[in-house]
């Protein structure tokens, strides 16, 4: 199947720092990616929607300023915790879409665990 | 109520055992994913199905979309197994998946 990788898989930061994760799709080329935010013992949490060279779609309730996505490609999606804080620690997981494949196919990443400290 | 809802919250099964996940969703969908996710976090897509069954490996899948329900089965289970399954909708309208809130499968041996 699609892979999609995620860079770095784990993280850990000092309060105040800004933290840039990247979603890559691998061996295709994904129109959407998703982000999630998945807290412990808890499903995932949709953050966003992100399509190649359009502004991302937050859900309710994700600050938009905080959590920063940017879909420059068909391959690559990033998000970057501005100004983290240790409420933002959590396991970040992107999701992409493949044009060439079913419509309804998602594949996810391997997700990146962010500490604040 | 959650739009998907997934039974047993814990399972517990000895090796070998035949088990069932079961997934039942009140939206209207395009298709319902079973995914698989390893303590450490990584998300395995195991399928997506809009109608019948699928089968990889030991792994089933079924959609009943009268019944709006769905079954993961797991034959001859194995420690490996063990992880969280999560079922998740998704959506005819709109572009995102609904999940369940997942069943913790633990095998032992």
């Amino acid at each position: 199947g699609a892979v999609v990788s995620q860079h770095p898989s784990r993280v850990i930061c000092k309060s105040g720092t800004s933290v840039k994760i990247e979603c890559r799709s691998l061996d295709f080329q994904a129109t959407t990616m998703f982000w999630y935010r998945q807290f412990p013992k808890q499903s995932l949490m949709l953050m966003a929607t992100s399509n190649e060279g359009s502004k991302a779609t937050y859900e309710q309730g994700v600050e938009k300023d905080k959590f920063l996505i940017n879909h420059a490609s068909l391959t690559l999606s990033t998000l970057t915790v501005t100004s983290a804080h240790p409420e933002d620690s959590s396991f970040y997981i992107c999701s992409a879409r493949s044009i060439w494949t079913q419509i309804n196919e998602q594949f996810f990443g391997p997700g990146t665990r962010l500490t604040v400290l | 109520k959650n739009e998907v809802e997934q039974s047993p919250q814990n399972l517990t099964a000895q090796e070998g055992e035949f088990i069932t996940i079961n997934c039942s969703y009140s939206v209207g969908i395009s298709a319902l994913h079973w995914l698989q996710q390893h303590p450490g976090g990584g998300i395995v897509s195991l399928f997506m199905l809009s109608s019948g069954k699928k089968k990889h490996g030991r792994l089933i899948a079924t959609i009943n979309i009268q019944e709006k329900h769905s079954s993961l089965h797991i034959t001859a289970s194995h420690p490996r197994d063990s992880a969280v399954y999560i079922c998740a909708a998704d959506r005819i309208y709109g572009n995102k998946l609904v999940f369940g809130a997942g069943t913790i499968l633990r095998v032992k041996s």
